[in-house]
């Protein structure tokens, strides 16, 4: 069965500190994207990553296909970061059945 | 609207009732997905509409469950004799094209309670 693995599941750390959280896959992919949901079940796309790096203000995201391995970064956090914060992957070959999800990583940023 | 509209946001129902969760796409995304996270758990694929295609249906978890997609419009998933274990949130999201390299769009969600 193909996988998302994500770590940490939990993550408590102070306001400003950097912050990672990392995913990894087990088969080729077409595309990862990063979510974010609040704690009232809603989802925001973070970022959709096919390969290299983005960045969208204190958030980067890297990805290394050779690897089957990304990072989300969070630079300066802040309390309204906390959130989980979920991989997902587009898995190639075909098929049309979506995206495949980690479990989330927990993260709670205290002031 | 601007973003994916999913009504209701909040269902609670007993057990054995039919009950239709709804789904308004961002207009002109061709791409809907129905998507379930059940408590404690990671989010699972139940079902995927692209244009005027068959549906691919590979991730609904019994034949209880069945959506449609008119006009290539809103799309309705339904629940048939709701047990316990349907408690979940639903999840719509939409995308331009069909694949993963196009950014996805996701709804609030629907919390559904089968008490």
């Amino acid at each position: 069965k193909n996988e998302v693995e994500q770590s940490p599941q939990n993550l408590t750390a102070q306001e400003g500190e950097f912050i990672t959280i990392n995913c990894s896959y087990s088969v080729g992919i077409s595309a990862l994207h990063w979510l974010q949901q609040h704690p009232g079940g809603g989802i925001v796309s973070l970022f959709m990553l096919s390969s290299g790096k983005k960045k969208h203000g204190r958030l980067i995201a890297t990805i290394n296909i050779q690897e089957k391995h990304s990072s989300l970064h969070i630079t300066a956090s802040h309390p309204r970061d906390s959130a989980v914060y979920i991989c997902a992957v587009q898995y190639s070959g075909g098929g049309a059945d979506g995206l495949t999800f980690g479990k989330g990583t927990h993260l709670i940023i205290q002031p | 609207g601007a973003g994916v509209s999913q009504s209701p946001s909040n269902k609670v129902t007993e057990k054995g009732k039919d009950v239709e969760l709804r789904c308004d796409p961002i207009s002109g995304h061709t791409a809907l997905y129905w998507y379930r996270q059940s408590l404690g758990q990671g989010l699972e694929f139940l079902i995927y509409f692209q244009g005027n295609s068959a549906p691919d249906k590979s991730g609904l978890p019994s034949d209880r469950f069945s959506a449609e997609r008119t006009g290539g419009s809103v799309s309705t998933l339904t629940i048939q004799r709701t047990q316990q274990e349907d408690s979940a949130v639903y999840l719509c999201a939409s995308s331009l094209a069909p694949g993963g390299n196009t950014e996805a769009f996701f709804g609030q969600g629907t919390r559904l309670t089968v008490v």
